[in-house]
């Protein structure tokens, strides 16, 4: 079935320093590829997301990155900041006419020390 | 903006005990999911909607889950006799309105905490 894989699970950098996760999906009929952000106890926020006819997009200091032949897409965030700490997830999904169903990563737990 | 909503934001139940769980999605959107986010933070896909149709119910333990979205009313996932394996965060999100533009977001609920003991 489908399946994404995440890594690393738990990332640990200095305040300042970029961050960096991967994500591989097994569908390669998947086309669209979110990323969340999960503080604790709360709901997932979309973070930022492309599409497979995009091979990068950039939103601030956060970009994503698309290989549709790797099946692999990654996450980078530059000049980290403490409020950047939190649980990271990537999602696959087959979107089409507006159905989105997702399938997520095991999640990345970033912390930013100062 | 408007939210998904969720209710109750935390649910105890003693092992064998039913559990009712309800969303509202945001008015006027027409796919509902539930997703359930168990302790080691994994998100597994239960069931979706579309309206008040099942659309994809594949990742539904069907002898004890079931999922409702009745016109006019909150959509619904009941646990009967609910296990030690069911303690986890149900999300609820809602997508796409109708009438608009191909949207891709999906919004997620607060979510309910369920603990089963």
């Amino acid at each position: 079935g489908e399946n994404v894989e995440q890594h690393p699970s738990t990332l640990s950098v200095q305040e300042g320093d970029s961050a960096v996760i991967k994500c591989t999906y097994s569908d390669s009929a998947s086309n669209y590829f979110p990323w969340y952000k999960q503080e604790l106890g709360k709901r997932p926020q979309l973070i930022i997301d492309i599409r497979s006819n995009v091979g990068e997009k950039k939103d601030q200091r956060i970009a994503v990155t698309l290989n549709k032949t790797a099946k692999h897409f990654s996450l980078h965030i530059t000049e980290t900041q403490p409020e950047d700490s939190a649980v990271y997830f990537c999602a696959a999904s087959r979107f089409s006419g507006g159905y989105n169903k997702l399938i997520f990563g095991a999640g990345t737990r970033l912390a930013v020390h100062p | 903006g408007e939210e998904v909503a969720q209710t109750p934001k935390h649910l105890v139940r003693g092992e064998g005990q039913k559990a009712k769980l309800y969303c509202a999605p945001i008015k006027g959107h027409s796919y509902v999911f539930w997703y359930q986010q168990v302790l080691k933070n994994e998100f597994k896909f239960l069931i979706s909607f579309q309206n008040e149709n099942v659309f994809d119910e594949t990742g539904m333990p069907k002898e004890r889950f079931s999922a409702k979205c009745l016109p006019n009313s909150p959509c619904s996932l009941e646990i009967q006799a609910t296990k030690l394996e069911d303690s986890a965060v149900y999300f609820c999100a809602s997508s796409q309105s109708e009438g608009q533009g191909i949207s891709y977001e999906q919004y997620f609920g607060p979510g309910t905490r369920l603990t089963v003991t």
